[in-house]
């Protein structure tokens, strides 16, 4: 079955980079997603990319993808405390109307 | 933008009773749902598929007879928690695909239901 690993937790300074990496086991996944959840919140799409994409830029994120190792990073430049937040990637088949399946969430700590 | 509505975002109910949860997707129509579920600090399950005019589809230890789902409408897919116990409080998540063309799965705002 399909199986989605992060790293449990990150510690940045404020103006720093963050990157948050993400594995996946799926060779079909199409779609590979980054969602931020706040506490208490439910998900926010940051972003996604298609799995014939090696690299999306959007302002402050960089999605890299090594479709060959099956590897995913979320990069976000020059951090703010407000990016404090647990982050998920997730994945899915573009075939049907497949769910997601996420990642345990990597919890961003951005001190200041 | 897209937005998945969820009502209610908190709900607090005694033990033995139901509450229903909505799902809601308010600019566009979505064929299929999903029910996600999340317990404190852990990532999310899949709890069911739901299927507009057909029965949702369960993953593999979600009880059907305690998790109904129904989905009325392009736009509404309920989830009614029957006879709660305090182990069913969690942190409850809906989402939706657009029928349109698009690779984008929006999420709505959760619902934590408390079962005292």
């Amino acid at each position: 079955g399909e199986d989605v690993e992060q790293s449990l937790f990150l510690s940045v300074r404020e103006g720093d980079s963050s990157v948050i990496n993400c594995t996946y086991t799926d060779s079909s996944s199409t779609y590979l997603y980054w969602y931020k959840q706040e506490p208490g919140a439910g998900l926010q799409l940051l972003t996604y990319i298609f799995s014939n994409m090696d690299m999306k830029q959007d302002q402050r994120l960089t999605v890299l993808l090594n479709k060959k190792d099956k590897h995913l990073s979320l990069r976000i430049a020059d951090t703010q405390t407000g990016d404090s937040a647990i982050y998920f990637c997730a994945e899915s088949m573009d075939t049907g109307r497949r769910a997601l399946t996420f990642g345990s969430g990597t919890r961003l700590q951005v001190q200041p | 933008g897209a937005v998945v509505s969820q009502h209610p975002s908190r709900v607090i109910c005694k033990s033995g009773t139901s509450v229903k949860i909505e799902c809601r997707s308010l600019d566009f129509q979505a064929t299929t749902m999903f029910w996600y579920r999340q317990f404190p600090k852990q990532s999310l399950m899949l709890m069911a598929t739901s299927n507009e005019g057909s029965k949702a589809t369960y993953e593999q230890g979600v009880e059907k007879d305690k998790f109904l789902i129904n989905h009325a409408s392009l736009t509404l897919s309920t989830l009614t928690v029957t006879s709660a116990h305090p182990e069913d409080s969690s942190f409850y998540i809906c989402s939706a695909r657009p029928d349109r063309v698009g690779n984008t799965i929006y999420f709505g705002e959760g619902s934590w239901l408390t079962v005292v």
